[in-house]
């Protein structure tokens, strides 16, 4: 099955540049998705394949994907950008997978 | 205003059955895939399963923990998505979302608040 890997957790100095990893096998090849949660909140769709922000998320979110990393990017990062964020890919042999998410503080 | 609203989550002993429903509104459900998507508390996100749009077929598909055991089912007369949960087991307690499946995006765009199922003794 396939699987995804990202760090616990991430912390960022308010204003600064966060980045979150998430790792599979050639995921360079897939198309990955992004979400946020913030708590007691259901998900939040932020970049969709790979590099897309849906209207509305601040284009302070960007994204990027190649060999066997994904990266989510939030530029100036704000307090409410604390978050757990969690990638997604759609694999032909396990269907839709999640990583197991990254919390993300604001110093 | 697009919206899903889902209830049914309640307390129910292992072995037992539950069926969650999630209604839809603000945007054609007929033509939408729809996913059920479940967080344990304090874990991440674990898909379950989906359905397609009957026009792309209205097959199912589920994740391994649960294929065997639950069930996804729409009514696109009612707008509404359902999910037969049997012989449940205390892993299964979770906060169970429904979710769209965006055509355009790939990805899903449109989740409900989420309703809790506990399974317990």
């Amino acid at each position: 099955s396939y699987e995804l890997t990202q760090p616990l957790s991430v912390s960022v100095a308010l204003g600064q540049t966060a980045r979150i990893t998430c790792g599979g096998n050639n995921i360079g090849s897939k198309n990955v998705h992004w979400y946020q949660q913030k708590p007691g909140q259901a998900p939040v769709l932020v970049i969709y394949r790979d590099s897309n922000r849906p209207s509305g998320i601040p284009e302070r979110f960007s994204g990027s994907n190649s060999g066997n990393t994904a990266t989510l990017t939030i530029s100036r990062a704000q307090a409410g950008d604390e978050a757990d964020y969690y990638c997604q890919v759609w694999d032909s042999s396990t269907a839709w997978v999640f990583g197991g998410g990254t919390k993300l503080t604001v110093l | 205003e697009v919206q899903l609203v889902e209830s049914g989550g309640g307390l129910v002993k292992p072995g037992g059955s539950l069926r969650l429903s999630c209604a839809a509104s603000g945007f054609t459900f007929s033509n939408a895939w729809m996913s059920w998507v479940r967080q344990a508390p304090g874990k991440g996100l674990e898909w379950v399963g989906r359905i397609k749009s009957k026009t792309d077929g209205g097959t199912t598909d589920y994740a391994a923990p649960v294929k065997g055991r639950f069930t996804i089912s729409r009514d696109d007369s009612k707008n509404t998505l359902y999910l037969q949960m049997n012989s449940l087991k205390t892993e299964d307690t979770a906060v169970y979302y429904c979710t769209t499946e965006s055509g355009s995006l790939d990805a899903f765009d449109i989740w409900g608040q989420g309703t809790m199922v506990t399974v317990s003794s």
